[in-house]
């Protein structure tokens, strides 16, 4: 596609059941950014991948979080056993460096996780 | 360690005047600060961005960003502001030796007819 795609667009779940989160980044960007929003705030940093490089993990907040990019394309981000303050909008972002870490990121819609 | 200041939570101003949302930032080497914009049920778009070179930034629907080196700002401008410009921005800054990007908190720009 001509842009970030993320699924699903919008997830509703109960505490303590786990959730995945996709993202397809614009084909050829080897950078991918996961970012969480929650209401009326800004963007906290979850993680990001660059290549075959080792992600930087810096941001995830607890180890129930977890993140794979499978063949340097599609992502999956992973929340274990929710809990209710981890209902926000989850951004996915990808760009393609440039040298000296320039890029512009474009961003998905994103998916709006609810925890009842 | 990167960090970026957005002291505006909310920027009101009247259709035709100028606006300005202001962003400050901290880093430990060359700085590389960009602007991105958030409308109403839409995903976040890239306005423009400082990477070296001219201090004047120019990038889409007419905005601008001043790089201020020793004020450590890169405040965002536009000289008539419309109705349409009412969104959310969000300043966010690399250290030219970091590998991500910071975000501020963002702040809500409101224009009034």
């Amino acid at each position: 596609g001509a842009g970030v795609s993320q699924s699903p667009s919008n997830k509703v779940t109960e505490k303590g059941k786990d959730v995945e989160l996709r993202c397809d980044p614009i084909s050829g960007h080897t950078a991918l950014y996961w970012y969480r929003q929650s209401l009326g705030q800004g963007l906290e940093f979850l993680i990001y991948f660059q290549g075959n490089s080792a992600p930087d993990k810096s941001g995830l907040p607890s180890d129930r979080f977890s993140a794979e990019r499978t063949g340097g394309s599609v992502s999956t981000l992973t929340i274990q056993r929710t809990q209710q303050e981890d209902s926000a909008v989850y951004l996915c972002a990808s760009s393609l460096p440039l040298a000296g870490g320039t890029d512009t990121q474009y961003f998905g819609p994103g998916t709006r996780l609810t925890v009842l | 360690a990167q960090s970026v200041a957005q002291p505006e939570d909310q920027v009101n101003v009247a259709e035709g005047n100028p606006l300005t949302v202001k962003c400050t930032y901290s880093v430990s080497g060359n700085p590389y600060l960009f602007w991105y914009v958030q409308y109403p049920n839409r995903g976040l778009q890239f306005l423009l961005k400082y990477i070296t070179g001219d201090n004047l930034v120019k990038g889409s629907y007419g905005f601008e960003a001043e790089f201020n080196k020793s004020q450590t700002s890169f405040h965002l401008k536009k000289p008539s502001a419309l109705v349409s410009d009412s969104a959310l921005y969000f300043c966010a800054v690399r250290d030219s030796s970091a590998s991500k990007i910071i975000f501020g908190s963002g702040t809500r720009l409101s224009i009034r007819p």
